[in-house]
């Protein structure tokens, strides 16, 4: 597509349930990147993809969160037991190369609300 | 791992005036230093960059102006519009491909 596509774009939540966020990349782009925003932050980094292998999962807050590219194209985010603290916009990006070269590409985000 | 601070946090200007924003890093390795807008409810949009071996972009209204030693970098932007208003965030790259965005500054821009 012409763009990053995210689905769904709103997610509520119950406490304790699980959910799960696509990412659609740009077709051809080699990196995706995972970013959590809180209301009024910057984006922070959660995990990163060179194709289908994940390079840096660093910014992953617990092992409730979980992050796949199995073909090295759409991406999934998983939360499990959602807790109220991960309520936030969850933004996808990618690039074209691995490097950094090209500045990122965002989705439109999936903003999740856990109740 | 790497900081990025940003300020001012909130900037009103009246329209036709310029705008400085300023971020400061911490990993002198980083070498990519791109600028994002974002609009209430909006994606973050890539307005500008700039890397380590070049001192200053421009691109008709925005400039970007980097000082390795200083290790800070600012965004401007000169004869500002309504439709400037948005909130802007700075970030820091270093090969490591992971960006790290500063905290962001709400500009506000008054006709």
């Amino acid at each position: 597509g012409a763009g990053v596509s995210q689905s769904p774009r709103y997610k509520v939540a119950k406490r304790g349930q699980d959910v799960a966020l696509r990412c659609d990349p740009i077709s051809g782009h080699v990196s995706l990147f995972w970013y959590q925003q809180a209301l009024g932050q910057g984006p922070e980094f959660l995990t990163y993809f060179q194709n289908e292998a994940q390079l840096d999962k660093s910014g992953l807050p617990s092992d409730r969160f979980f992050a796949e590219r199995p073909e090295g194209s759409v991406s999934t985010l998983k939360i499990q037991r959602t807790q109220q603290e991960d309520s936030a916009v969850y933004l996808c990006a990618s690039s074209q190369t691995g490097t950094g070269t090209y500045g990122y590409t965002f989705g439109s985000g999936t903003r999740l609300t856990v109740v | 791992g790497e900081n990025v601070e940003q300020h001012p946090s909130t900037l009103s200007v009246q329209e036709g005036d310029s705008a400085v924003i300023k971020c400061t890093y911490s990993d002198s390795a980083s070498n990519y230093f791109p600028w994002y807008k974002q609009e209430l409810g909006k994606r973050p949009q890539l307005i500008i960059d700039i890397r380590s071996n070049v001192g200053e972009k421009k691109d008709q209204r925005i400039a970007v102006t980097l000082n390795k030693t200083a290790k800070h970098f600012s965004l401007h932007i000169t004869e500002t519009q309504p439709e400037d208003s948005a909130v802007y965030f700075c970030a820091a790259s270093s090969n490591t491909d992971k960006l790290i965005f500063g905290t962001g500054t709400r500009l506000q821009v008054f006709p």
